[in-house]
C-alpha cells in the first residue's frame, strides 16, 4: 500500500549515460514532483506537472526531461549524465484542493544516483 | 528565494526543549515543516497559513509571525525520535512552488 514509489531505489552509472528513474502515486493526487537533494542536504525544486501538464521547470539542463504518462506516474529521464548529477532524487505528490491549494507533499523513498 | 533556517543544528538531551526558526526575505502565503531522518523520505509536519496561526502536532507546535515573514518550530520535551533534519518550506503565493530552507540538523541524545 506505498503511497509514492520510486524504482530504482539506488543507480551507478557512468559518465555520458542516459538513466530513468521511474514514479508513480496511489494517492489519486493530481501534482507530482521532482526534487533533487544535494550532499548537503538541499532539497531543491526541479519540476511539477498537474494532471500531466508541466507547471514548474526549474533552471535544469536540457539533459533532464521528465514525462508524465497520466496523472499517477512521472518519470524522469536523464541524458548524458555529468558527475554533478550525482544526488537523490524524490518524487512527491500532493491534492491542492478547491479552495485549499496548501496540501502536504507526499514523498516517495528516493533514487540515489551516483554518476562515476 | 530560499528561506533561512537557524540554528544550523542543535544537540539536545532527552527532555529538553528546542527552536527551530525559518525566515523568508519574501512575502510568505504559508509556510510547510518537514521531517527527514537519515536514508528516508521527508515527512510532512504541518503548514501554517498567513495570520499567525498556530499549530501542534503531539509535542511540535509551530508558529507563523506574518509581519515578520518568519515561522518557529517548537518542540517540547524531545523524544529520541525527533532527531532527524528539519526542513521548512514556503509559499509565495496559493499555488506557488514550495522552496525548501537549508534544513536544520537535530539531535537528541539519552
Amino acid at each position: 500500500d506505498t503511497a509514492v514509489s520510486q524504482t530504482p531505489k539506488y543507480l551507478v552509472t557512468q559518465m555520458g549515460n542516459d538513466k530513468s528513474i521511474k514514479c508513480e502515486q496511489n494517492l489519486g493526487h493530481d501534482t507530482m514532483y521532482w526534487y533533487k537533494q544535494d550532499s548537503k542536504k538541499f532539497l531543491k525544486i526541479m519540476f511539477s506537472y498537474n494532471n500531466k501538464e508541466l507547471i514548474i521547470n526549474e533552471t535544469v539542463p536540457n539533459r533532464f526531461s521528465p514525462k508524465s504518462p497520466d496523472k499517477a506516474h512521472l518519470n524522469l529521464h536523464i541524458n548524458s549524465l555529468e558527475l554533478g548529477d550525482s544526488a537523490v532524487y524524490f518524487c512527491a505528490s500532493s491534492q491542492p484542493l478547491r479552495g485549499q491549494p496548501h496540501s502536504p507533499l507526499h514523498f516517495g523513498n528516493g533514487t540515489r544516483l551516483t554518476v562515476t | 528565494q530560499q528561506p533561512v533556517q537557524s540554528p544550523q543544528a542543535v544537540i539536545l538531551r532527552e527532555g529538553e526543549d528546542a527552536v527551530i526558526n525559518c525566515s523568508s526575505s519574501k512575502a510568505l502565503y504559508s509556510v510547510h515543516w518537514y521531517r527527514q531522518k537519515h536514508g528516508e523520505a521527508p515527512v510532512f509536519l504541518m503548514i501554517l497559513l498567513k495570520g499567525g496561526e498556530q499549530k501542534g502536532h503531539e509535542k511540535i507546535s509551530a508558529s507563523f509571525n506574518e509581519k515578520k515573514q518568519q515561522s518557529s518550530l517548537y518542540l517540547t520535551a524531545s523524544q529520541l525520535s525527533y532527531s532527524g533534519t528539519y526542513f521548512c518550506g514556503t509559499r509565495g503565493t496559493s499555488y506557488g512552488k514550495l522552496t525548501f530552507g537549508q534544513g536544520t540538523i537535530l539531535t537528541v541524545h539519552p
